[in-house]
């Protein structure tokens, strides 16, 4: 059961360009969405998280937008650059089964990124 | 500063042994993970540490995988009777507290099973 999608395995775009990664979701539960931006050889780096009562933030280049009667979030960077390259990651917080909200991240597939110059 | 640190980076064995996976976590971080990454797939969530004991083992998936903490700090993932589906990366990751931006990954165990 796959709760969080990642559906686009690869997304290719001009330097300057808009960069658009999307991310579905299944669990309703889920409180808190972040994207992970993953480099060959090591592990994956924080980037930006958006509480599920906001539907935007924006961080730099760097904008989530999360829609929950879609159960989707999307990943917006402007300018896109070629050190963007990477695979980006969303994942996803929930509950446990005693109700409490701790760290365990549901993660997506992953999308690769190449930003050409 | 040092960061999440895993040991070995790279580590190739026969179907049937027992591997050990190590995992150093950022100084003073009370929550502990440990995640798995297989070919095309994402990270998958195995078991999560509060300082020494273990609260969620749920993602662990089956009983030839095990793990534990100990002093706090260190953890070591053990498999057992090694499987070719077990080849994946092995990721650890550490937060101050259980706060998802907070997590900091390590470069991972990558386990090949021949």
């Amino acid at each position: 059961d796959q709760q969080v999608k990642q559906n686009s395995p690869s997304l290719s775009v001009q330097e300057g360009r808009i960069s658009i990664l999307n991310c579905d979701y299944t669990n309703s539960m889920f409180d808190y969405f972040l994207w992970y931006k993953k480099y060959p050889a090591e592990g994956p780096t924080f980037l930006i998280s958006i509480s599920s009562i906001k539907d935007k933030n924006e961080d730099g280049r760097f904008t989530v937008f999360l829609n929950k009667s879609a159960k989707h979030l999307s990943l917006h960077i402007v300018p896109s650059q070629p050190g963007d390259s990477a695979v980006y990651f969303c994942a996803a917080r929930g509950y446990n089964a005693g109700g409490t909200s701790y760290g365990k991240l549901t993660f997506g597939q992953g999308t690769i990124l190449t930003v050409h110059p | 500063g040092a960061g999440v640190s895993q040991s070995p980076s790279n580590k190739v064995t026969e179907k049937g042994k027992d591997v050990e996976l190590r995992c150093d976590p950022i100084s003073g971080h009370t929550a502990l993970y440990w995640y798995r990454q297989s070919l095309g797939q994402g990270l998958e969530f195995l078991i999560y540490f509060q300082g020494n004991s273990a609260p969620d083992k749920s993602g662990l998936p089956s009983d030839r995988f095990s793990a534990e903490r100990t002093g706090g700090s260190v953890s070591t993932l053990t498999i057992q009777r090694t499987q070719q589906e077990d080849s994946a990366v092995y990721l650890c990751a550490s937060s101050l507290s259980p706060r998802p931006n907070e997590q900091f990954f390590g470069p991972g165990t990558r386990l090949t099973v021949l």
